[in-house]
């Protein structure tokens, strides 16, 4: 069975870093791109950034200004993000999501892990 | 940047009935078009990915149409495990980026 599971989240205050992990397990990790998105208190779904099987093609949402950080750790099955400079509005729920099949650059985002919610609050 | 935007905001059905969805694109997008579904407290669920094709165990219920900028989730026989919301998103190469629109809540009525 596929799994993703998501840890890491919690209370920052402003300003703060926060990493985020994704265990995956039930599937060759190597083979597949993988994502995040995440999803503020009630509102809809915000895609934050995908990284390439080999870690050779990486992308990110322009809000994001290059304060996150995406990366894969492929002999540990994980898949990161470095969350830098946090902002209130960076509240949110963050899934992080595997293509829909393997090696096929970047595809649709199937399956999703239950996701881990990151507070930033003073 | 391409904006999706989706209508109506929320659908009030009952179960039994035929739900539209729609999903129009600020530009031509060709068939680079997914729907998901999302219940309350639960990730969402690829239902429909390259425009018309249903994903790994999605019931033939669900159907997607459309091409370019005008896409349509059908729900052929809306059944209890139905109500949800609802997003598209659409995927551009060049520069690379994923757009997720602002989602349809299908309620019952």
């Amino acid at each position: 069975e596929v799994q993703l599971v998501e840890s890491g989240g919690g209370l920052v205050k402003p300003g703060g870093s926060l990493r985020l992990s994704c265990a995956a397990s039930g599937f060759t990790f190597s083979s597949y791109t993988m994502n995040w998105v995440r999803q503020a208190p009630g509102k809809g779904l915000e895609w934050v950034s995908s990284i390439s099987t080999r870690s050779s093609y990486i992308y990110y949402a322009d809000s994001l200004k290059g304060r996150f950080t995406i990366s894969r750790d492929n002999a540990k099955n994980s898949l990161y993000l470095q969350m830098n400079s946090l902002r209130v509005e960076d509240t949110a729920v963050y899934y992080c999501a595997r293509d829909r099949i393997a090696a096929a650059g970047f595809e649709w985002f199937d399956p999703w892990g239950q996701g881990t919610l990151v507070t930033v609050s003073s | 940047e391409i904006v999706l935007t989706q209508s109506p905001a929320t659908l009030s059905l009952s179960p039994g009935e035929r739900a539209t969805l729609s999903c129009r694109a600020s530009q031509s997008v060709s068939t680079s078009l997914a729907w998901y579904q999302q219940k309350p407290g639960q990730a969402p669920r690829l239902l429909i990915f390259d425009a018309s094709n249903r994903a790994t165990g999605i019931p033939a219920r669900f159907s997607g149409s459309g091409s370019g900028t005008d896409f349509t989730l059908t729900i052929s026989s809306l059944e209890p495990e139905d109500f949800a919301v609802y997003y598209c998103q659409q995927r551009t190469n060049w520069p690379f980026v994923f757009t997720f629109g602002p989602g349809t809540k299908v309620d019952i009525k």
